[in-house]
């Protein structure tokens, strides 16, 4: 079956930076896209960005735009986002989500645990 | 920006009623709306897309409505694994933001 497994998540001071990873199991990946969602604690869902299942585009929440950048490698069935600049309420658990058959979104998703990062001096 | 807004923000309830949620946009969202649970420590799952389609393995009692900006869902009778929070999304274009959300609890 389809398995999401976020990894990075850490501890970091504002204005620094950390890389996020999703491997994915059971999909052809390369045929998915994939997005980011977050949740700060206690706090309700926000949607983060979106890749397209060749890489070839990507959308961002304006609250990120210029200072996250969401990747693939599809060789490694792996998304990653890359989280610059960061500041007090970017802290949040990070879900990596299954999107689409070359589609944007999917009728039956698929959620990674999600991994916690703190912004914090 | 369209921007989501679900009420009640919380909904006491008891096991055996009837819930019901609702999620407004402030702009047509068509029927590109869809509906998650989400239980304390775990990620959120699918319920409805396409404002009325049960998503995979969704129980019946569980049914969704609505199109443009007004959409609701509804329990038809609650059980106690129901009780979460209910978060809606727009999935029309990007952003594709979530609604605030609606606490359900045990009255």
């Amino acid at each position: 079956q389809v398995q999401l497994v976020e990894s990075g998540g850490g501890v970091v001071q504002p204005g620094g930076s950390l890389r996020l990873t999703c491997a994915a199991s059971g999909l052809s990946f390369n045929m998915y896209g994939m997005h980011w969602v977050r949740q700060a604690p206690g706090k309700g869902l926000e949607w983060v960005a979106f890749i397209r299942y060749d890489g070839d585009n990507q959308n961002y929440a304006d609250f990120v735009r210029g200072r996250f950048t969401i990747s693939r490698d599809n060789s490694k069935s792996t998304v990653y986002l890359q989280l610059n600049s960061l500041r007090a309420d970017d802290t949040a658990v990070y879900y990596c989500v299954k999107g689409g058959y070359y589609d944007v979104w999917s009728h039956n998703d698929y959620w990674g645990q999600g991994t916690l990062v703190t912004v914090s001096s | 920006e369209v921007v989501l807004t679900q009420s009640p923000a919380t909904l006491s309830l008891s096991p055996g009623e009837r819930a019901s949620l609702t999620c407004r946009a402030s702009q047509s969202v068509s029927t590109y709306l869809v509906w998650h649970q989400q239980k304390p420590g775990q990620a959120p799952r699918l319920l409805i897309y396409d404002s009325s389609k049960r998503a995979t393995g969704i129980p019946a009692r569980f049914s969704g409505s609505g199109s443009g900006t007004e959409f609701t869902l509804t329990i038809s009778s609650l059980e106690p694994e129901d009780f979460a929070v209910y978060y809606c999304q727009r999935r029309n274009n990007w952003p594709y933001s979530f609604g605030p959300g609606t606490k359900l609890e045990i009255k």
